[in-house]
Parts: structure tokens; C-alpha cells; sequence
């Protein structure tokens, strides 16, 4: 049972688009989003998170939109350039433990010049 | 900076034969996780630990052994490797173990191919 929900697969954007990565949940309890990346041969890193009080979360070019009714969350890339092209986990907790983070099979970005 | 170091990178074992994944940090953190990650699956907890000469049971804990002789060390055992475990293992590292809003600290990887 697949708790955190990732899609497009795969996504391709040309460089300058905004590249828009969904993610749904099915657990209520869950009450923290982190976004990971992952470049090829490197570990996940955090890139960025929002809690559930929260609607919306920015970053610079990234942003998360939270609708907690719908328990769905979207990150968008404005302004993708080639280096945002990487492998994006959604994930969620609730705030009882760290290990019950739930990842999502993740995105895989491809930004085209 | 923050820093999980795994190894090996890469490692071809046998069908019944023993694995053992290694995993230091430098963090000072006391959480240490061993996740797997399987195309179309994304990241899935096998085994973790919040204090030294303690472990405990992921998502996927079947087929897998954890040892933590060290606040630095956490190892990933395989005592008798199966096709099905061909995988990539990520170690990762946390300071806020039980509390939300916590960050993941991940390893490079290791790739398993069991033949």
C-alpha cells in the first residue's frame, strides 16, 4: 500500500518553463512534507519542506502548494534550468517519529536547453 | 559539514552468501537509518537505530540484520543474499529523531547486484 503518491513518472520541461511535480497522501496524521532531490549517484538531499499549518511554501525558483482537504501538495520550479534536472522525492511524517517517514517513487525531472 | 560515508560503492555478491553494507557519519547525530530504494518504489526503511548497541525493525525488515557498535557506525547485514535484494542502499543520519521537521542526511549509496 503505497501511502505518498508521486506523479508525472517522469516529466520533461525546456529550460525557463515551469516544471510542476504532484504528490498526494493518504494518511491524516501526516503533518510534515518534506521535498528531497537526488542527482544520479548521489544520495537524496533535503531540498524543501512545509508543515501542515502552512499553505504554501517558498524558496527561491521552488515552491510547494499545500491543500490539506484534498491531502495534495505540488511543487513547482519556476524558471527550470539544466541543473534542476534530478529525481524528486515527495515524502511525509507525522510528528510521533522520525522513521515513519513515507517516500513517494519519486520524479524524474528532465530539463531540456 | 554534515557527512554520511558508505561502503562499498558497488558490490557483487552470490545467492546465499553474506553481505555486510557499512555506513559512518560525522555528524554527532544520534538516528541512523538503512533505506532501500527500488525503481518505482522511491525509498523504503529496512532497519534504524536511535542509540548504540540498539536497532530497530523498518517497513522491510525481512531478510535484512542491523548492527550500531558505535554512535558513528551502523551496518547493514545480508546473511544469506537473494536475487530479490539487488538494490540500491542508502545510509542516512538525523539529530531530531521523534519529532517532526526532521532532516535525512543521506550516503552516497551502495549498489547490490546478487547474482
Amino acid at each position: 500500500q503505497q501511502q505518498v503518491r508521486q506523479s508525472p513518472q517522469s516529466l520533461t520541461v525546456w529550460e525557463g518553463e515551469t516544471a510542476i511535480l504532484n504528490c498526494s497522501y493518504e494518511d491524516s496524521t501526516f503533518n510534515y512534507f518534506p521535498w528531497y532531490q537526488q542527482f544520479p549517484g548521489e544520495g537524496p538531499a533535503l531540498l524543501i519542506s512545509i508543515s501542515s499549518v502552512s499553505d504554501k511554501k517558498e524558496d527561491g525558483r521552488f515552491t510547494i502548494f499545500f491543500n490539506k482537504r484534498e491531502k495534495k501538495l505540488s511543487l513547482h520550479i519556476t524558471d527550470s534550468q539544466p541543473g534542476d534536472s534530478a529525481t524528486y522525492f515527495c515524502a511525509a511524517s507525522a510528528s510521533y517519529g522520525n522513521e515513519k517517514i513515507t517516500f513517494g517513487a519519486g520524479t524524474k525531472l528532465t530539463i531540456k536547453p | 559539514e554534515a557527512a554520511v560515508t558508505q561502503s562499498p560503492r558497488s558490490k557483487v555478491a552470490v545467492t546465499g552468501g553474506k553481505v555486510t553494507l557499512s555506513c559512518h557519519q560525522t555528524n554527532n547525530h544520534d538516528y541512523m537509518y538503512w533505506y532501500r530504494q527500488d525503481t518505482g518504489h522511491g525509498l523504503r526503511l529496512i532497519h534504524y537505530s536511535y542509540v548504540a548497541d540498539s536497532t530497530e525493525k523498518g517497513d522491510i525488515p525481512d531478510g535484512y540484520k542491523a548492527s550500531r557498535p558505535s554512535q558513528e557506525n551502523f551496518s547493514l547485514i545480508l546473511e544469506l543474499a537473494s536475487l530479490s535484494q539487488t538494490a540500491v542502499y542508502f545510509c542516512a543520519s538525523s539529530d531530531l529523531g521523534g519529532r517532526s521537521q526532521n532532516t535525512l542526511y543521506f550516503g552516497a549509496g551502495t549498489r547490490l547486484s546478487v547474482l
